[in-house]
């Protein structure tokens, strides 16, 4: 059960979109439509804020917006914020009723 | 408002035992998987294992020989412990509730555990 690869960086400016992806395997991210993302800034614990690939927990912006092709699953910021500045991680089902974490990605808005 | 509120050692030496408690404040215990999650210093998220309110387990392939997730319903707690540990295991430990499938929507603070001789 390896953790699933994220780039370790992603940058845009204020307004923009940005996409970070999170690639497995069939026996997880691409076997499976359980696959979640989370936002953690410094010091704070991680927030939910997309899961089952697509849904949105309540009280999350829209502008968060997650998606899945093959063996890859991406979250999509629309409209960058300088609050949007911080760790994210995915996760996904990995079978065998165990999940696992992304190596996750550091956002920055330039 | 639910609320998860953590607690244990934070400083441990090699080859002893880590013992976190979890307790569930201001919501039902029953009808979730209640989880711990670790992060290292600087680094991701490990999931480490889960249990329900009836007992039923489920833990990371790679820690499951060291790792035991139990639960006191009557006091709406779920504690975590980890044997054998090393400065491997320095990390901070999470709680969280599972809501959905792979969806951890509620989360403690978090635990600073340190293993050092």
């Amino acid at each position: 059960q390896s953790a699933l690869t994220q780039p370790a960086s992603v940058s845009g400016s204020p307004g923009q979109s940005i996409t970070i992806s999170c690639t497995g395997t069939s026996s997880d991210v691409g076997g499976h439509d359980y696959v979640s993302w989370y936002q953690q800034h410094p010091g704070k614990a991680p927030k939910l804020m997309i899961y089952d690939v697509n849904k949105w927990p309540s009280g999350v912006s829209n502008r968060f917006s997650g998606s899945k092709s093959g063996n890859t699953a991406s979250l999509t910021i629309s409209g960058l914020q300088a609050e949007d500045e911080a760790d994210y991680y995915c996760c996904s089902y990995a079978g065998g009723r165990t999940y696992v974490f992304g190596t996750g990605t550091k956002v920055t808005v330039l | 408002q639910v609320q998860l509120q953590q607690w244990g050692a934070g400083l441990l030496k090699p080859s002893e035992t880590l013992s976190l408690t979890c307790a569930v404040y201001g919501g039902s215990f029953s009808g979730y998987y209640w989880n711990w999650i670790r992060q290292p210093p600087g680094k991701g998220l490990e999931w480490i294992g889960e249990i329900n309110h009836s007992g039923s387990t489920n833990y990371n392939p790679s820690l499951k020989s060291r790792v035991t997730i139990s639960l006191d319903t009557s006091k709406n707690q779920f504690s975590l412990k980890l044997t054998s540990v090393t400065a491997a295991d320095t990390a901070l430990y999470y709680c969280a509730r599972r809501v959905e499938v792979a969806a951890l929507g509620l989360w403690g603070r978090g635990t600073l555990v340190t293993v050092s001789s």
